[in-house]
């Protein structure tokens, strides 16, 4: 079954940890996308790539880090530098053919950061 | 600026009542798509539907519809004869420099048996 899978679906860390995040994805997607929900919200983009080796910004960037070395694999970390990383973190791709980019995004079950 | 506004944060219905959840967006695009998505609680978002701006023929997929009207920008979605399992948060969304997804705060809908 072709799909997203995040790992773990909850997550504990102590103030001051660096965590990170598991996203792997076997749609044969280019694009891959970070959000993060928090309760009552819509989702926020942190970070987003569209090709391997390649990713920006997204409205949230600012204590989180990404890497894109594979095409299948997008992890997100969350430093200690993150104010307040509690919150609900979805992973998502989608693809890019015929240089369209307005293709829907398919999501991860998520993950559920709790800092304690 | 890209906006999507989902003015309805909470609805409830009793089972087999119809619901219609309220989509108004703001774009300076000319040419457009707009999404729905469901999050269930379990709390993957579901793709439900794509819409692109040319096209303003309603959508219907089931007992689900979607109304499109530019002229007032809303894309609508109504859910007719509401079960149990369309309890979720249902999100409308709108693209903004092609690739990233602007999400509205979302609409809680319970139906209850």
């Amino acid at each position: 079954d072709g799909g997203i899978t995040q790992s773990p679906k909850y997550l504990f860390r102590k103030e001051g940890q660096n965590v990170t995040l598991s996203c792997e994805q076997n749609l044969n997607h280019d694009a891959m996308y970070w959000y993060r929900q928090d309760p009552g919200q819509g989702l926020r983009l942190i970070y987003y790539s569209q090709i391997v080796n390649d990713f920006q910004k997204g409205d949230i960037a600012e204590g989180y880090s990404v890497s894109r070395e594979k095409k299948e694999s997008f992890p997100l970390t969350v430093t200690s530098a993150q104010k307040n990383p509690t919150a609900f973190y979805l992973c998502a791709s989608s693809s890019t053919l015929a240089g369209n980019s307005y293709n829907e995004q398919f999501f991860g079950p998520g993950t559920r950061l709790t800092v304690l | 600026a890209q906006k999507v506004t989902q003015a309805q944060t909470e609805i409830s219905v009793v089972e087999k009542e119809d619901v219609t959840l309220d989509c108004v967006y703001e774009t300076r695009d000319t040419t457009y798509y707009l999404f729905w998505y469901k999050q269930p609680p379990s709390g993957e978002l579901v793709f439900l539907i794509r819409r692109n701006s040319f096209d303003e023929q309603n959508e219907i997929s089931g007992r689900y519809s979607w109304n499109f009207q530019k002229s007032t920008s809303s894309f609508n979605f109504t859910i007719t004869a509401s079960q149990v399992v369309d309890s979720a948060v249902y999100f409308c969304a709108l693209p903004r420099n092609t690739d990233k997804l602007i999400f509205g705060t979302g609409t809680r809908l319970q139906v209850f048996p």
